[in-house]
């Protein structure tokens, strides 16, 4: 079974980068498209983007200055960098698995809660 | 981008009731919806895909409906473990985008 495992600091200071890791396991990360989705206390859901296993991104236009997606296959990982982060950027991210036809999110991680806070 | 409009934001509901959520999207989507339950703490989990496809492993008791702009999620017969928040996501056009949830809570 497929299994997603989101790493990375969970405290970032204002104006500086959030990078997080999303580690598979459980099965190959090339041929899917791979999602990063956030989630504010109390809020719904944000999705930010994705990327390709042949690194080909699509970007959330709200975010899409400050974003930068890769992945690494041979790690079987693909990361998420943010940049200039605020107080608005405190979430929980999950990332996720698209399905192959229709795109539905078919498997999650089960989420960081980082926090943007000196 | 495309707007999903879920309704109601939320209900209160018994045991053994029957539900129903919509979502209404902005633009004709075709059948790209899917449905996610999510409950506190935990990522969502998918429910239904491709609007009425029901994703392996999940109760018979959800279905899902629709085309076009207007989609349906149901649950025939509400059980305890079923409270949770739900919320209906396009993958038509990027960016995605996901209604703002409902949340099912115990009358």
């Amino acid at each position: 079974q497929v299994q997603l495992q989101e790493s990375g600091p969970g405290l970032v200071k204002p104006s500086e980068t959030l990078s997080l890791t999303c580690t598979v396991s459980g099965g190959s990360i090339s041929g899917y498209y791979w999602s990063w989705i956030r989630q504010p206390a109390g809020k719904g859901l944000e999705w930010i983007g994705r990327i390709y296993t042949s690194g080909s991104t699509n970007y959330n236009p709200s975010l899409k200055s400050r974003l930068t997606m890769s992945v690494d296959t041979s790690k079987n990982q693909f990361s998420l960098k943010l940049s200039s982060v605020t107080a608005a950027d405190t979430a929980v991210y999950y990332c996720a698995r698209a399905g192959t036809v229709t795109r539905e999110l078919d498997h999650w991680g089960q989420g960081t809660l980082v926090t943007v806070s000196s | 981008d495309i707007q999903m409009t879920q309704s109601p934001s939320s209900l209160s509901a018994s045991v053994g009731d029957r539900v129903t959520i919509t979502c209404r999207a902005s633009q004709s989507i075709s059948n790209f919806v899917h449905w996610y339950q999510q409950k506190p703490g935990k990522a969502p989990k998918l429910l239904i895909y491709a609007a009425s496809s029901l994703q392996s492993g999940v109760p018979s008791r959800f279905s899902g409906s629709g085309s076009g702009t207007d989609f349906t999620l149901t649950i025939s017969s509400l059980q305890p473990e079923d409270f949770a928040s739900y919320y209906c996501q396009q993958s038509y056009s990027t960016p995605r985008t996901f209604g703002q949830g409902t949340k099912v809570e115990i009358k």
